[in-house]
């Protein structure tokens, strides 16, 4: 069974410009979350996709956005890049069949992004 | 008071002794508790989760809550150098289904 896939897995960006990131869940997998992960900060709330709506919002600017395809497949998306968003950006599936509140989230290998 | 919080260590603890890992949690309806691994420059895999007050045991692991204290933690007998890595303790808040994590416990088991 393969794994969560993300693309790309490393990026080089200048400030100001936009990123758009992939990430393939488990099949059978409904549920899309997003993670950032810095050193400071650890990992934190991005955003949750369930059957193509956003579920749920972490503390982040509206540069920040994301959808859910019908395929269950999730983009995120960050505009106007800037220097604080280099970053790890791992994305998470979780299966329908468990209690939504296991929180058995099968992460991604991440994207690198770097902001220049 | 953050949401949810860890010592970020490191923590040393020596080959065949048990490692103890804290973490507290603010949102005191919280139901769901759950502890993953990252290894450096992997991705986080859960090892063990936690629903009800008191032990749950899984193989050389223990979590542990107590929520009138709103206490987590996880226990690591007969520790290994396979078991240097970052803990991460993630709890799913009530107040809005949110899984967040801790930054996380580095961890180090001295050979």
């Amino acid at each position: 069974k393969a794994g969560v896939t993300q693309t790309p897995r490393y990026l080089i960006k200048t400030r100001g410009q936009q990123v758009t990131l992939s990430c393939s869940p488990i099949s059978g997998h409904r549920s899309v979350s997003w993670y950032q992960q810095t050193p400071g900060q650890g990992l934190q709330f991005l955003f949750e996709y369930f059957s193509e709506t956003q579920r749920n919002k972490g503390n982040f600017p509206g540069r920040f956005s994301g959808r859910q395809f019908s395929n269950s497949r999730s983009e995120m998306n960050v505009s106007t890049l800037e220097l604080g968003d280099s970053a790890l950006y791992l994305c998470a599936s979780s299966s329908p069949h468990s209690d939504r509140g296991t929180g058995e989230l099968f992460f991604g290998e991440g994207s690198r992004l770097t902001v220049l | 008071q953050k949401e949810v919080e860890q010592n970020s260590g490191p923590l040393s603890v020596p080959e065949g002794a048990i490692a103890s890992l804290n973490c507290t949690y603010s949102d005191r309806g919280s139901q769901s508790f759950f502890w993953y691994r990252q290894y450096s420059g992997k991705s986080p895999e859960l090892i063990m989760f936690i629903y009800s007050n008191g032990d749950k045991e899984d193989g050389r692991f223990t979590a542990q809550l107590n929520k009138a204290s709103q206490y987590v933690s996880l226990l690591i007998r007969d520790s290994q150098p396979s078991d240097s890595a970052t803990y991460l303790c993630a709890v799913n808040m009530n107040r809005d289904d949110k899984i967040i994590f801790g930054k996380g416990t580095r961890l180090h088991i001295l050979p």
